[in-house]
C-alpha cells in the first residue's frame, strides 16, 4: 500500500526565515503529488500540485515544490515565512490513473513567530 | 464557482445511532470523495464516487457507506455509531488534472 511521510511533526520558525518541509512517498509508479494548508479553523486548501513536466512547481502564497523523482520526494519551500504562514501543512499522493485517492501523510505543524 | 459545501457542520449522536452527512461538489465536478481525519490516525480515505458508482473504496467497515446522485451531490451514512467515530468527516471533490478541493467537513462527535 501507498505510504506517505512528513519529516517534521512541528516547525518552529521566526518570521523572514526560509522553510523546507520534506516529504517522501513509498509507491515506485506514476504519481500525482500534492501540498495542501489547513489553517487554524480553516478547511484543507490545495497550494500546489505536481502531474509531470518540470520538476519545480510553484503555487499560491509564494510557496513553491520540488519533485525529485529519485528520491520518492516531493519537498515544500518558501524563502521568507511570515505569521500569516502558520497552519499545518499536508502533502498527499495520488497513485495511478483513475479513481482519485489521495494518501495524505500526518501533517506538519508550522509556527512562526512574529 | 461556489466551493464544496457540507452539512450539516456540526452533529452530536450517541452510540448506537446512525447519521447521514451531504456534501454537494462543485459544479461540473463528478468526483467525490470522503476522508475521515482524526487527530491519531490524520487523514484517512473512505471512499470515492465518480457518475453514482463506487469507484474506490478505503479500509473502512461496512458500517461506513456512500452514496451519489444524478446531479453528483453525495451522502455518506454510519450506522451503528462508536466513540471511535468520532472525527472531522470531510468531503473532496475533483476534476481529473486540477487536483481535489476539499469542503469544510462535518465535525462529528459520539457520546
Amino acid at each position: 500500500a501507498q505510504s506517505v511521510s512528513q519529516h517534521n511533526h512541528h516547525v518552529i520558525l521566526s518570521e523572514a526565515a526560509s522553510l523546507e518541509l520534506g516529504c517522501n512517498y513509498s509507491y515506485g509508479g506514476t504519481v500525482n503529488l500534492f501540498w495542501y494548508v489547513q489553517y487554524p479553523g480553516q478547511h484543507l486548501q490545495l497550494l500546489l500540485k505536481y502531474f509531470s513536466g518540470d520538476p519545480l512547481v510553484k503555487g499560491i502564497k509564494g510557496f513553491e515544490a520540488e519533485f525529485i523523482k529519485s528520491k520518492f520526494a516531493f519537498n515544500l519551500r518558501k524563502p521568507s515565512v511570515q505569521w500569516s504562514d502558520t497552519a499545518e501543512y499536508f502533502c498527499a499522493v495520488k497513485s495511478g490513473a483513475g479513481s482519485y485517492q489521495l494518501t495524505f501523510g500526518k501533517g506538519t505543524k508550522l509556527s512562526v513567530i512574529p | 464557482k461556489a466551493g464544496v459545501t457540507q452539512t450539516p457542520r456540526y452533529l452530536i449522536k450517541t452510540r448506537g445511532q446512525q447519521v447521514t452527512l451531504s456534501c454537494s461538489p462543485i459544479s461540473g465536478h463528478r468526483s467525490v470523495s470522503w476522508y475521515q481525519q482524526t487527530p491519531g490516525q490524520g487523514l484517512q480515505f473512505l471512499f470515492e464516487y465518480f457518475s453514482e458508482t463506487q469507484r474506490n473504496k478505503g479500509n473502512f467497515p461496512g458500517r461506513f457507506s456512500g452514496r451519489q446522485f444524478s446531479n453528483s451531490r453525495s451522502e455518506m451514512n454510519v450506522s451503528t455509531l462508536e466513540l471511535g467515530d468520532s472525527a472531522l468527516y470531510l468531503c473532496a471533490s475533483s476534476l481529473v488534472a486540477e487536483g481535489q478541493f476539499f469542503g469544510p467537513g462535518t465535525r462529528l462527535t459520539v457520546l
